[in-house]
């Protein structure tokens, strides 16, 4: 069952654009989420972050947004560079648990 | 700091040969994990670690063993290996179980032949 859902396999953005990456997850016990980003041939690189009592976080150029009520969160990537072309995983946990619920992946190719 | 190591990082087994994958973290972390992860899927946990001595399934632990004898190392030993278990596993740990990202290790990438 998974609980944890990254519905787009893929997505491609230009160069200087917004990338938008979705999330969606059904366990209501989750209240730490996380985004990974992945190279091929390396493990995953932590990216950034937010606990359920916040709405957003941002980091330089990426910001994550939570709605707790619709069990969604999406990560924002302003201006999109060729570097971020990746695989970004969408994670979540309840702490107290020790382990992570990993999405599937999106696959961000941006193009110049 | 190296951070999370894992050798090796390729194998190639044959149907029923057993292995050991070997993670190692010099970041005095207590907490530590195994996943593998299969082409288009997210990364599956296989066991985990709280502490030297502790260990607990994960979602997919079937075939798998693992031992915790040190804070730094946490090998994974696969048992007669079966092609279902090609796939690149990653070794992860973490500060504690709270607010804390996992770090993880560049993978190991095995196929069963």
């Amino acid at each position: 069952d998974q609980q944890v859902k990254q519905n787009s396999p893929s997505l491609s953005v230009q160069e200087g654009r917004i990338s938008i990456l979705n999330c969606d997850y059904t366990n209501s016990m989750f209240d730490y989420f996380l985004w990974y980003k992945k190279y091929p041939a390396e493990g995953p690189t932590f990216l950034i972050s937010i606990s359920s009592i916040k709405d957003k976080n941002e980091d330089g150029r990426f910001t994550v947004f939570l709605n707790k009520s619709a069990k969604h969160l999406s990560l924002h990537i302003v201006p999109s560079q060729p570097g971020d072309s990746a695989v970004y995983f969408c994670a979540a946990s309840v702490p107290s648990w020790g382990k992570l619920q990993f999405g599937a992946g999106t696959q961000v190719v941006v193009t110049p | 700091n190296a951070g999370v190591t894992q050798t090796p990082k390729f194998r190639i087994l044959k149907i029923g040969q057993s292995m050991t994958l070997q993670c190692t973290q010099d970041m005095n972390h207590n907490y530590m994990y195994w996943y593998r992860q299969d082409p288009g899927m997210g990364l599956k946990l296989i066991y985990y670690s709280v502490g030297a001595g502790i260990t607990d399934k994960g979602e997919v632990p079937n075939g798998y063993n693992v031992s915790r004898s040190t804070t730094e190392d946490f090998p994974l030993r696969l048992e007669l290996a079966a092609p279902s278990q090609t796939s690149v596993y990653f070794c992860a740990s973490s500060f504690d179980s709270s607010y804390n990202e996992q770090f993880f290790g560049p993978g190991t990438r095995l196929t069963v032949l």
